[in-house]
């Protein structure tokens, strides 16, 4: 089975640092990469996608892909409180599976 | 509004009682799909839907069934509930399989089985 991981354990940053987060897959043959927001007890929100290698900046987000390596990162500048959260990693697999990480908590301390 | 809409929201049950778990989306989306999301495991894919009349398995199918008569409603059925399936259930949809569009989330449904 394909699998998507991001390393575990909550990340705090402090108010206006960098949040970075990673997230590994190993399909290789997958082409289109998505970056998803959770509140808690809340439902996924997509923040970011991403198809082609290199960098894709939207707002305070970045996402970096490298398909050689099979990793796709998310950076958050200017971290928020608003941004204390789960961020999921998804990476569609054929033509009909999202494939999702178990999520990396975010806490942004002010 | 552009929404995908689930009902109930909140379900408590005892093991053995049928449910329906609904799913609407008003978008106009050929793919539809079930992932339950269980604390250390992540969302999984229970079942999807390419089109209408056109299911299939995801990562976690046993205790579960779908139907797609209609392109909006795609509903989560339990014949048998078991305590196992107690878990946080989201309905998702997209324009087509995933490809490079946003998928659309329901706000979820909590189902307790006891």
């Amino acid at each position: 089975q394909k699998e998507v991981e991001q390393n575990s354990g909550p990340l705090s940053v402090p108010e206006g640092a960098i949040a970075s987060l990673n997230c590994t897959y190993s399909d290789r043959g997958s082409q289109s990469f998505f970056w998803y927001r959770q509140y808690s007890g809340k439902s996924p929100e997509l923040i970011m996608s991403i198809y082609s290698n290199g960098d894709k900046e939207d707002g305070r987000f970045t996402a970096q892909l490298n398909k050689a390596s099979q990793y796709v990162s998310l950076l958050i500048r200017d971290s928020q409180p608003s941004d204390s959260a789960t961020y999921l990693c998804a990476v569609r697999e054929g033509n009909n599976r999202l494939a999702f990480g178990k999520g990396n908590q975010v806490v942004v301390i002010p | 509004e552009a929404q995908v809409t689930q009902n109930p929201r909140y379900l408590i049950t005892v093991t053995g009682k049928k449910l329906t778990v609904t799913c609407s989306q008003n978008m106009n989306h050929e793919y539809m799909s079930w992932y339950r999301q269980d604390p250390g495991l992540g969302l999984r894919q229970i079942y999807y839907s390419m089109n209408v009349e056109v299911t299939d398995k995801g990562d976690v199918p046993e205790g579960y069934k779908v139907s797609r008569k209609e392109k909006r409603n795609f509903p989560l059925i339990l014949e048998s509930p078991s305590p196992n399936q107690t878990s946080l259930y989201f309905c998702a949809s997209s324009l087509w399989g995933f490809m490079n569009t946003e998928a659309f989330f329901g706000q979820g449904t909590r189902l307790t089985v006891v």
